[in-house]
């Protein structure tokens, strides 16, 4: 499978505990993103990575997350002091950016399901 | 800063009939608009997209959307809808640096027999 994956797929965490998720993108894909999805609505961008460079992060991304991406390939998203609101599916989309003007499409992973107990 | 609006969040059809999917957003630039679609325990895949040229766009199975600029819409649309189409349908936008993409919270699709 070449598709972008995601682990764990569930992951059930009590209140205040730390969290992190691993995200594998399509090979040789330089764009990595995170995405936030709660019931009943759309996914929400939280951040994004062009190689190991994070270039933007959303406000929705507090002091307790933080992201990686260290050497370009896999990320990951850690969640510390996690909250009931922060239970969601965190999805993870990668894309390879390539010609100026040109562009480029986000294939999303299975996502991880969170649910803060 | 860009939205988008998807005004059904639930549209029941039966087999065979046609269906309309309503989308409007709001941009002060140029965007990219999108139509991806999440099935039943699956993750999101992306339907179709609109970058430019023809404002009529189609998928592979039988969905279209057309980009009105003047009405801000990017509605998507399918002529006979069959059983295997019973999803979640987002559309989004996004701007030419397609650094990430804005979504819209949804329309439920389901087909009735």
């Amino acid at each position: 499978d070449t598709g972008v994956s995601q682990d764990p797929r569930h992951k059930i965490t009590k209140r205040g505990q730390n969290v992190t998720f691993r995200c594998d993108p399509i090979s040789e894909h330089n764009r990595l993103y995170w995405y936030r999805q709660t019931l009943g609505q759309g996914p929400e961008f939280l951040t994004y990575f062009q190689n190991e460079a994070q270039l933007e992060k959303s406000r929705l991304l507090s002091d307790r997350f933080s992201a990686e991406r260290p050497k370009g390939s896999f990320s990951t998203l850690e969640i510390q002091r996690t909250e009931q609101g922060d239970s969601a599916m965190y999805l993870c989309a990668s894309s390879l950016r390539g010609l100026a003007g040109k562009m480029d499409t986000q294939y999303f992973g299975p996502g991880t399901r969170l649910t803060v107990l | 800063a860009q939205s988008v609006t998807q005004l059904d969040s639930q549209v029941p059809v039966f087999e065979e009939a046609p269906v309309e999917l309503r989308c409007n957003y709001s941009s002060s630039v140029s965007v990219y608009l999108f139509w991806y679609v999440q099935y039943p325990n699956q993750g999101l895949q992306l339907l179709l997209k609109y970058l430019s040229g023809s404002t009529l766009v189609e998928s592979i199975n039988g969905f279209e959307a057309e980009f009105n600029k003047s009405q801000t819409s990017f509605h998507l649309r399918k002529p006979s809808v069959h059983i295997s189409d019973t999803a979640e349908y987002f559309c989004a936008v996004s701007d030419s640096s397609a650094s990430k993409i804005i979504f819209g919270s949804g329309t439920r699709l389901s087909i009735r027999p």
